[in-house]
């Protein structure tokens, strides 16, 4: 199993530009998450998902949207790309299962991501 | 969720234990004491967690006070590699996890 994939690992953007942060997992998790994370700080949580076609906001929602059209995949779209959302990005996921679920969020690598 | 109090840093000898304090005075009898762990630019690592039992595993051991308001991680020979910052985190034990993360304590391992 690779885990948590996560592309790009680095991306330079401009003001104003849009991209979109790629998140795949193999491990059938049902629930999925993104947070950031500045520099010196914790993790912030952005948005999660129960499953697929189900997703809602965390603490810091804004200027990002997500979608879950399978329950591999979880994309994190930046719309309007601000100074302010230069930080890492990190992906997740846990498992539903009964038994299986100990409440272990697995992580991926992480995206840094600098907008200038 | 309940609120957590991690030291800032704190330092170890390699091959000492190191023995990472963390307070949550105003945990519930519902939740669970987590901890993670962060690598330098690493994605965050699981370690362990624990109701009210001590925990033990290939990793560390978890050691819960009997009012459960404080607890203990403890690496019981550090290598340099356990260099990291260290999340102790407390939440429900429900389907999904939307944890919070402090800023940790930052452990540093020494020759």
């Amino acid at each position: 199993n690779a885990g948590v994939t996560q592309t790009p690992k680095f991306r330079i953007l401009k003001i104003g530009q849009s991209m979109t942060l790629q998140c795949a997992q193999d491990m059938n998790h049902n629930y999925m998450y993104w947070y950031r994370q500045d520099p010196g700080m914790g993790l912030k949580l952005i948005y999660y998902s129960v499953g697929a076609g189900i997703t809602d906001k965390g603490e810091v929602p804004n200027g990002y949207n997500v979608s879950r059209s399978t329950t591999e995949d979880f994309p994190l779209r930046l719309e309007l790309a601000a100074p302010s959302q230069t930080s890492v990005y990190f992906c997740a996921s846990s498992s539903l299962l009964a038994g299986a679920n100990t409440g272990e969020l697995f992580f991926g690598e992480g995206s840094r991501l600098t907008v200038l | 969720d309940a609120k957590t109090t991690q030291p800032t840093s704190m330092d170890c000898a390699e091959g000492r234990a190191a023995n990472l304090p963390c307070n949550h005075s105003t945990i519930s009898g519902n939740e669970y004491v987590y901890w993670y762990r962060q690598i330098h630019s690493q994605g965050p690592q699981y370690i362990i967690h624990g109701l009210k039992n001590n925990e033990t595993n290939e990793m560390a051991s978890l050691i819960i006070t009997e009012d459960r308001k404080s607890s203990t991680l403890i690496l019981p020979h550090a290598t340099l590699r356990d260099t990291a910052v260290y999340y102790c985190i407390v939440r429900v034990f429900s389907g999904y996890s939307t944890l919070t993360f402090g800023k940790g304590t930052m452990l540093l391992v020494s020759p």
